[in-house]
């Protein structure tokens, strides 16, 4: 399968707690980015990276919140201490990028499902 | 702020049958409008991309319109399946300083009846 993965594909965990989800972009993609998505609800930007580089956060990435993306390959998100609000599908997508103006497809993973009890 | 809003939030409609989604944006500077098709559970995986000079776009039974002056766009689905089943989520996307920046829809979502 060549396309975007995810691990834990579910994850429950009691408030608190540090989580951490990784993703695995296509392999000859060089932009990653991480998205949060609640029930009912459009997916929202978190963050995103060029190759190493993390080029862009939302103001929806509070400090409780880091990714790397260390090598320019796999990414990880890591929350710490953990809160009920927190509770939602976080999505991973790749794509090309680098030219102005150009339209790059994003493939999204199949997510991470985070219940925080 | 930039937003985009989809109509209606869901449907209902019979196999064979076609609808039609709508999308309207006020995200200034645009790049580009795209439209994901998300089942439940599922990642987004994307349906069409137009940019700002095309008004239409065909994939299969998808058809997406644009209309880059009313800032509006459409997603006509024809003879509709079990399986068109799922969230249809608009996206446009702004030039910012580091890349583009995607600012998604809400969702349709569309529940195809036998």
């Amino acid at each position: 399968d060549t396309g975007v993965s995810q691990d834990p594909r579910h994850k429950i965990t009691k408030r608190g707690q540090n989580v951490t989800f990784r993703c695995d972009p296509i392999s000859e993609h060089n932009r990653l980015y991480w998205y949060r998505q609640t029930l009912g609800q459009g997916p929202e930007f978190l963050t995103y990276f060029q190759n190493e580089a993390q080029l862009e956060k939302s103001r929806l990435l509070s400090d409780r919140f880091s990714a790397e993306r260390p090598k320019g390959s796999f990414s990880t998100l890591e929350i710490q201490r953990t809160e009920q609000g927190d509770s939602a599908m976080y999505l991973c997508a790749s794509s090309l990028g680098g030219l102005a103006g150009m339209a790059y497809e994003q493939y999204f993973g199949p997510g991470t499902r985070l219940t925080v009890t | 702020k930039n937003q985009v809003e989809q109509s209606p939030q869901s449907l209902i409609i019979l196999e064979g049958k076609n609808c039609t989604l709508q999308c309207n944006y006020t995200v200034s500077p645009f790049s580009n409008l795209r439209w994901y098709k998300q089942d439940t559970g599922r990642g987004p995986v994307s349906l069409t991309i137009m940019t700002f000079s095309e008004n239409t776009k065909s994939n299969g039974r998808y058809t997406a319109t644009l209309d880059a002056d009313t800032k509006q766009s459409s997603l006509h689905i024809t003879a509709s399946q079990l399986s068109d089943s799922a969230s249809y989520i608009c996206v446009v996307s702004a030039p910012n300083n580091a890349g583009n920046m995607l600012t998604f829809g809400g969702g349709t979502r569309l529940m195809v009846k036998p």
